[in-house]
């Protein structure tokens, strides 16, 4: 029973490297979402994709681009990073939807940009 | 904007020590308002929905409250395993984001 998984668990950057987040959902869930955790900030919404086709913008969607690949698959890419950047990132999905419906989270990608 | 506060940032018990966690909103239009636990180095795991003023939910040692201003969580008889940071959450009106507090980080003393 995996749920939503994410990968990689920890990554090191250096600024101006290129990385891929992957995450995948084995629940058929049609919205995905992919949040960053910093201290003191809460969990925000960087980008979601309410359904297989459609991406759209959350509210920390800055030097960030998304994809997603098919049902079970959202991908987040950071072109060029940056120590802001620096963060637990979490993919979250649901069956369609926030309202009315229980969001599953994966278990986090920790990245550092040095 | 929606706010949600959460009060206190931390907050330390003995084993068997009753208390309660807050969580203010301000929101245009209530959908739900969402708690979660999660533990060190882990994702948030959904603990309950609460919809409207009066509405309770109860799991194991936990109760979730809601009025129209902020909704409690009460912990009952806690026992070590109840150590985590709790948030909630209340979803925005309109798009697809989820508001979250910062969190209570909750230890429980054996």
């Amino acid at each position: 029973n995996a749920g939503v998984t994410q990968t990689p668990k920890f990554q090191v950057l250096k600024t101006g490297q290129s990385m891929t987040l992957q995450c995948a959902q084995d629940m058929n869930h049609n919205s995905m979402y992919w949040y960053r955790q910093d201290p003191g900030m809460g969990l925000r919404l960087i980008y979601y994709s309410a359904s297989e086709g459609t991406t759209d913008k959350g509210e920390v969607p800055n030097g960030y681009n998304v994809s997603r690949l098919n049902k079970r698959e959202f991908s987040l890419r950071l072109e060029s990073a940056a120590p802001s950047q620096t963060s637990v990132y979490f993919c979250a999905s649901t069956v369609g939807g926030i309202s009315g419906n229980t969001i599953y989270f994966g278990e986090g990608s920790w990245l550092t940009v040095v | 904007e929606d706010q949600v506060t959460q009060s206190p940032e931390a907050l330390r018990l003995q084993e068997g020590e009753s208390s309660s966690l807050n969580c203010s909103y301000t929101v245009s239009g209530l959908r739900g308002l969402f708690w979660y636990r999660q533990d060190p180095g882990k994702g948030p795991e959904f603990l309950f929905t609460l919809y409207s003023a009066g509405e309770e939910k109860e799991k194991e040692r936990l109760k979730a409250t809601l009025t129209k201003k902020e909704s409690f969580l009460h912990i009952t008889a806690p026992k070590p395993e109840d150590s985590a940071t709790y948030l909630c959450a209340v979803p925005n009106f309109g798009n697809e984001k989820l508001t979250f507090g910062t969190g209570t980080r909750l230890t429980i003393i054996p």
